[in-house]
């Protein structure tokens, strides 16, 4: 079963910083990544898919890089709607099943 | 507009069951993959099962396999899970999910979710 391991576990910054969240696979992986956001009481959002493709309606400051075990959400400059949680999420190549990360919080600092 | 409307949940004994629904609209739901996806309280996402859009493949995650069911009535647009011999860690919020046109891997779309809680 492949692991994702999502750092930092928090991460504190202000309106307007560029922030870089990681996540980092157990073994390749390939492109088959995507990235969620989380915000209390709500569903998560699809921001991210195939590493580094936007989801229909994602802002342009969000973008997604990296293959095989080592990928990165970036958000060029964060707006206040941004602060939540973020899921990294795998699909494994076949039998399609999926697995998260454990996430990470945006806090504001 | 794409909704996804589950229905279903609520308290249940350990041992027990539950089946959840999922009501679909919106969008040609036969042409999709389906997914379940639950969240404890507090705790981060787990995904559950997926099925192909005409039911003839299902998966699903090692802890509940052979006690949950996925299935889906296209005729009916709605997507189910038949929960058996429930347990205190399947208390969790669940969600319907709709996975991207192309295939199934990722999940474009996500219901308000149900919550079940097993507990004596």
């Amino acid at each position: 079963e492949i692991v994702l391991t999502q750092s930092p576990a928090t991460l504190s910054l202000s309106p307007g910083e560029r922030a870089t969240l990681s996540c980092r696979a157990s073994q390749s992986v390939s492109s088959y990544l995507a990235w969620y956001q989380q915000k209390p009481g709500q569903a998560p959002r699809l921001l991210i898919y195939d590493a580094s493709n936007r989801a229909t309606g994602i802002p342009a400051r969000f973008s997604g890089s990296g293959s095989g075990t080592d990928f990165t959400l970036t958000i060029s400059s964060l707006e206040p709607e941004d602060f939540a949680v973020y899921y990294c999420q795998q699909r494994s190549n076949w039998p399609p099943k999926y697995t998260f990360g454990q996430g990470t919080k945006l806090e504001i600092k | 507009e794409v909704q996804l409307v589950e229905s279903g949940g609520g308290l249940v004994q350990p041992g027990g069951s539950l089946r959840l629904s999922c009501a679909a609209s919106g969008f040609t739901f036969s042409s999709y993959w389906m997914s379940w996806v639950r969240q404890a309280p507090g705790k981060g996402l787990e995904w559950v099962a997926n099925i192909k859009q005409d039911g003839s493949e299902k998966y699903y995650v090692d802890s509940v396999k052979g006690r949950f069911t996925i299935s889906r009535d296209n005729a009916k647009n709605s997507l189910y899970l038949q929960m058996n011999s429930l347990r205190a860690e399947d208390t969790a919020v669940y969600y319907c999910a709709r996975d991207l046109i192309y295939g199934p891997g990722f999940v474009d779309y996500w219901g308000q979710g149900t919550l079940v809680t097993v507990s004596s």
